[in-house]
């Protein structure tokens, strides 16, 4: 089993407040990523992350924001959430710097925004 | 025309059938290619890796034609358990090295 973990499981929130998604690994991991994912539909990368103090947009534009301060923990962050935010955000890990590797990916949460 | 395309499914077949999925993929720059597994309502987890001269694990066997731009899995002698959705995979090439893009996933049920 992998080592990465998210919280919370599940959120339904209001319009208009602000959230934020945790995740963290214990791997030691360099990279790590968010994904957006509706029922149905394929993965889209929203943010990655070489390393401590690096975050990078993903293929997919989201309003979400992210942060890098420490290498296991990678939170994902919605200042006004909205309707349009609900969906299940997946987080994941990987090694860097050998190619492109196995991503490991934790249990999701998702989000219902009223 | 999206980056990577399968047939969605739903492949409804019985204990001990042989199933193929099959995918394509557009960005010949790629140069990793993966399937996926993903069980309903889970996160996804590595099934295999993709390599040019075909590789096998256990029941399944994925192959890879660069030249048509085209991944196959098989799977052999399916099990009430292989019932998931099979995502394929394929890296982004150029800057973005090691991220990955999925496919929409090709739904399979195996049933007794």
């Amino acid at each position: 089993e992998a080592d990465i973990y998210q919280t919370p499981r599940y959120l339904v929130i209001g319009t208009g407040k602000k959230i934020t998604l945790e995740c963290s690994q214990t791997m030691g991991h360099d990279k790590m990523y968010w994904y957006q994912q509706d029922p149905g539909m394929e993965l889209h990368l929203i943010h990655y992350s070489y390393g401590v103090n690096s975050t990078e947009k993903g293929d997919l534009s989201s309003e979400s924001t992210v942060s890098r301060i420490r290498t296991e923990h990678f939170p994902l962050t919605l200042e006004s959430a909205r309707p349009s935010h609900t969906s299940q955000y997946l987080c994941a890990s990987s090694e860097w710097g050998k190619g492109v590797n196995e991503q490991f990916f934790g249990p999701g949460t998702r989000l219902t925004v009223l | 025309r999206k980056e990577v395309e399968q047939d969605p499914g739903p492949f409804n077949v019985p204990e001990g059938a042989t199933v193929a999925f099959n995918c394509t993929y557009s960005n010949s720059a790629s140069q990793s290619f993966f399937w996926y597994r993903q069980d309903c309502r889970k996160e996804p987890k590595l099934l295999m890796s993709v390599y040019s001269s075909g590789n096998e694990d256990g029941r399944f066997t994925a192959q890879l034609n660069r030249a048509s731009q085209y991944i196959s899995l098989l799977i052999r002698d399916s099990k009430l358990s292989d019932s998931a959705t099979y995502l394929c995979v394929t890296s982004r090439g150029g800057g973005s090295q090691g991220n990955l893009i999925f496919g929409k996933g090709t739904k399979l049920s195996v049933k007794p």
